[in-house]
Parts: C-alpha cells; sequence; structure tokens
C-alpha cells in the first residue's frame, strides 16, 4: 500500500513568491493534516481536514496561508505571498481515526 | 485540550546501554498516545501507540511504553541501544472523545555512542 506522498521535497523560492504544496493522502483515510515543523521543533498543527471540509484551521495564517482538499482527496496547501519566516518542513498526513498519523516524507521550503 | 512535555531534548546513551525517553501528557479527557520517531530529512514514522488497551505497549525496533495514568506519562524505553536508533524521538497526545487532533511534544535528540 503506498503511503502518503508528498510534492516536491524541495522549494527554494523568493520572498513575497506565491508556493504551493500538493499531498496526496493514504487511500481510505478521512483525516488529513497539514503540519508545520520548524528545525529543532516538534510538528505544528496548521489545519486538520475531515474529508472535504476543514474542521480545525484555527492555527493557520489566513491572511497568506490558504488549504483545500477537493473531493476529499488530495490536498494542496499554499503561501502567497511568502516571508522569510515561512522557511521550514511542511508536513502532510492522513490518518483512519483515533489520532493515528501517517507521514508523508515533507516538503521543506526555503525562502530567500 | 491536550499537550505533552517530553523532558530533556538531548539524551546520548552508549551502545548496549538502556534507552529511556520521557513524556508527561495533559489531557481533560482519556488520552491516545503516540511516539514517533524522525531520521533525518524524514517524515515521522509511528513507533508505537496506546488506544486504552494494555498499559505496556510494544513497538517496532524494539521499543516499548508504559501508560501510567497516576504520573500522566508514557516514556519510551528501550533496553539496548543500538547505532540505528539515533534520531529524533516525538511523543504525541490525541484524544478519545473522536476529536482527531494530534498534538506533539518538542522532541528528544537521541544519540548513540559507539
Amino acid at each position: 500500500e503506498a503511503g502518503v506522498v508528498q510534492s516536491p521535497r524541495y522549494k527554494i523560492i523568493e520572498k513575497k513568491q506565491p508556493v504551493a504544496f500538493w499531498c496526496n493522502p493514504i487511500s481510505g483515510h478521512n483525516t488529513l493534516y497539514w503540519y508545520l515543523q520548524n528545525l529543532g521543533q516538534g510538528p505544528e498543527l496548521l489545519i486538520r481536514y475531515e474529508n472535504e471540509e476543514a474542521v480545525d484551521d484555527s492555527q493557520l495564517p489566513k491572511d497568506r496561508f490558504s488549504a483545500e482538499r477537493l473531493k476529499g482527496v488530495d490536498s494542496t496547501l499554499k503561501i502567497q505571498p511568502a516571508e522569510l519566516g515561512d522557511s521550514a518542513v511542511y508536513l502532510c498526513a492522513s490518518s483512519p481515526g483515533r489520532g493515528e498519523a501517517f507521514f508523508g516524507q515533507g516538503t521543506r521550503l526555503t525562502v530567500v | 485540550a491536550q499537550s505533552v512535555t517530553q523532558l530533556g531534548s538531548h539524551v546520548s546513551v552508549s551502545e548496549g546501554a538502556l534507552v529511556l525517553l520521557r513524556c508527561n501528557y495533559s489531557s481533560s479527557v482519556p488520552p491516545y498516545l503516540f511516539w514517533y520517531v524522525q531520521y533525518p530529512n524524514q517524515g515521522l514514522q509511528l513507533l508505537l501507540k496506546y488506544t486504552s488497551a494494555a498499559t505496556l505497549v510494544k513497538g517496532i525496533n524494539g521499543f516499548e511504553a508504559e501508560f501510567k495514568k497516576s504520573e500522566t506519562s508514557f516514556h519510551l524505553t528501550k533496553p539496548s541501544a543500538h547505532m540505528s536508533d539515533a534520531a529524533e524521538y516525538f511523543c504525541a497526545v490525541s484524544d478519545q472523545t473522536g476529536a482527531n487532533n494530534l498534538f506533539f511534544g518538542t522532541g528528544t535528540r537521541l544519540t548513540v555512542i559507539p
């Protein structure tokens, strides 16, 4: 069974440019998470989806971040415009429930 | 609200020695508890989970953890460290109400000394 797939693995952009990350969760997992991980820190939840509904986006900086999960499967996280402080690893995870999450390899974003 | 505290951001052990990584949780409802491992430039991999069945949970790679409600702890142990255990370890908590939010600690970097 394929795991959670994220792309790209690495992205370098100039500040003020837009960027998008894509995630394909494990088939059948209704819950999808986007996490932000800064260097040396634990993952911090940005948004959680149940099917296509964003049920918790309280930590998503909505002035520049947006996310969507069309048809309750794949998801895209976008930043526009990117700032230097957005440099981090963006992790996607999916879950069959009970909080047990399966993670993708992450996208490392560098904003210069 | 749930949270976890991991005591010790860095732990060093000799190869073959006992590994003990500490995690204390805070939860207003019965928790689900998890340990994840992260190798450099990789995502997080589930080591083991507590979901209200047996309090002593065995995971992959010889790791185990014990849920102690009275101490609000879920410490991770391994009897004998191997070089390949060097990684970052994260404790995480969710809850049994079905909210499915998963909160992580700040992590403990394990170094194994040959």
